[in-house]
C-alpha cells in the first residue's frame, strides 16, 4: 500500500512569509501528527489530529497551525516565518493514536 | 505523561548483540512502550511495541519488567545497516502519546 506523502520534499523561504505544508496519510488512517526536527532540539511534536479534530497540541508558539480534512489529508502553515523556522518537518499517520504510526518521508523547509 | 531517559550514544561492532535501556518510572498503568529508529534526513520507523513481558518481531525483541519502570530494546546480531537513531516513547492516545520522543539513542556499528 502507498505509504505517507508529504508534498512538497523542499523548500526555500525568506523570513516573514508564510508556508502550507501537505500530507496525505496512509489509506484509512484516521490520525495524523506533525512534528518539527532540528538538530538542536530532536524530534518535537507540534500537533495530532484525528478525524478533523485536534486532540493534542505541543508547545509552539500560534505561528504554526494545522487542520485535517475529511479524507484525512492534513495541512500545516507556518506564519510569519523565522530563521529558526529551518528543519525537517515530519508528518506521521495511523489507525489510531498511540499505535503503529508511518512517517513519511519530511519536508525540507529553509528560511533564509 | 510518562518521561523516558535512555542513553546518548552506545557503539558497537557487526555481530553483536545490542541492548538499549530505557527508563520510564512514572509510566501509566495504560502506557504502551514503543520503539521506533530513524536514519538521517528520513522519517522514524517502527521497530516493535509492547506492554508487558516480552515481545518479538523479526527484527527485534522488547523486555518489559514486572514493574515496567524501564524496558531493554534487543538488536540481535546488529550490522553496520543498524546505525540510526533509536527513540523509547512510553504513553496512550489520551495521555499524550505523541510528544515523547526525546532526543533518542544514537547507535553506531562498526565494522
Amino acid at each position: 500500500k502507498a505509504g505517507v506523502t508529504q508534498t512538497p520534499r523542499y523548500l526555500i523561504k525568506t523570513r516573514g512569509q508564510q508556508v502550507t505544508l501537505s500530507c496525505s496519510p496512509i489509506s484509512g488512517h484516521r490520525s495524523v501528527s506533525w512534528y518539527q526536527q532540528t538538530p538542536g532540539q530532536g524530534l518535537q511534536f507540534l500537533f495530532e489530529y484525528f478525524s478533523e479534530t485536534q486532540r493534542n497540541k505541543g508547545n509552539f508558539p500560534g505561528r504554526f497551525s494545522g487542520r485535517q480534512f475529511s479524507n484525512s489529508r492534513s495541512e500545516m502553515n507556518v506564519s510569519t516565518l523565522e530563521l529558526g523556522d529551518s528543519a525537517l518537518y515530519l508528518c506521521a499517520s495511523s489507525l489510531r493514536t498511540g499505535r503503529e504510526a508511518f512517517f513519511g518521508q519530511g519536508t525540507r523547509l529553509t528560511v533564509v | 505523561l510518562a518521561k523516558t531517559t535512555q542513553p546518548i550514544s552506545m557503539d558497537s561492532y557487526e555481530g553483536q548483540e545490542v541492548n538499549i535501556t530505557c527508563s520510564h518510572n512514572n509510566i501509566a498503568t495504560n502506557d504502551y512502550i514503543t520503539w521506533y529508529q530513524q536514519f538521517p534526513s528520513q522519517g522514524p520507523r517502527f521497530i516493535i511495541q509492547g506492554y508487558k513481558t516480552k515481545v518479538t518481531n523479526e527484527v527485534a525483541s522488547l523486555f518489559i519488567p514486572a514493574d515496567r519502570k524501564s524496558s531493554t530494546l534487543s538488536l540481535p546480531r546488529v550490522s553496520l545497516s543498524d546505525t540510526a537513531v533509536y527513540y523509547c516513547l512510553v504513553g496512550d492516545g489520551d495521555s499524550g502519546y505523541a510528544l515523547n520522543f526525546g532526543k533518542g539513542t544514537s547507535l553506531l556499528v562498526t565494522p
